[in-house]
């Protein structure tokens, strides 16, 4: 059964910062993995999405790596800003269509 | 530009009610999905379709119901509501499965008393 496990569960950093957040996944065999940010109280925002055969993607200040042979996703925030400050979730797809989910690493950027 | 389109907001259920929570979206997407997030945890699928007249069960479908009669509406049907179902409900769609990103409505937080 596939797991997905993020870390750290919360982070805190000053503004400017750069971060990591880190996605594994059990079972490699995986069609895409997607990162969403969700703000409270709202629904999912899709960030990057990365197909199975692709190492990474691009959107502004946020790039996403994908390691499908060890099970690893890495989502990289260049010069953290306030706005940032969201829980992110990282999301597995097997067959095209379910997403299994992590738990979310809830991020929290200081002025 | 409203996207998923989801209802409603907030609903408070006796146990032993039903309900059903609305969900429309207006991107013309082929496949629509229904997720529950409880606190703490990460989203569990519960149904999802691929086009209209089509169903097929998640991760989680116990004591649910859904209908998919239009490419733009796929209503969830709780029956006989229990407190294990108290949640935040999301619906979302995609154009396609797997090369397109999920679009989520913002839930609706449901409370079994």
């Amino acid at each position: 059964k596939q797991e997905v496990t993020q870390i750290p569960a919360a982070l805190s950093v000053p503004e400017g910062e750069n971060l990591v957040l880190n996605c594994s996944f059990t079972d490699s065999a995986i069609y895409n993995l997607q990162w969403f940010r969700q703000d409270p109280g709202k629904g999912l925002t899709s960030l990057l999405l990365i197909q199975s055969s692709q190492r990474e993607q691009t959107s502004g200040r946020l790039n996403a790596s994908l390691d499908k042979s060890s099970g690893r996703s890495t989502l990289y925030i260049a010069a953290s800003q306030p706005g940032d400050s969201a829980t992110y979730l990282c999301a597995v797809s097997k067959a095209g269509t379910a997403l299994i989910f992590g738990k979310g690493t809830t991020l929290s950027v200081s002025s | 530009n409203a996207g998923v389109t989801q209802t409603p907001k907030f609903r408070i259920l006796k146990i032993g009610q039903s309900m059903t929570l609305q969900c429309t979206q207006d991107m013309n997407h082929n496949y629509m999905y229904w997720y529950r997030q409880d606190p703490g945890m990460g989203l569990k699928l519960i149904y999802y379709s691929v086009g209209a007249g089509i169903t097929d069960k998640g991760e989680v479908p116990n004591g649910y119901n859904v209908s998919r009669s239009t490419t733009e509406d796929f209503p969830l049907r709780l029956e006989l509501a229990a407190p294990s179902q108290t949640s935040v409900y999301f619906c979302a769609s995609s154009r396609t499965g797997g090369d397109q990103p999920q679009h989520f409505g913002d839930g609706t937080r449901l409370s079994i008393l």
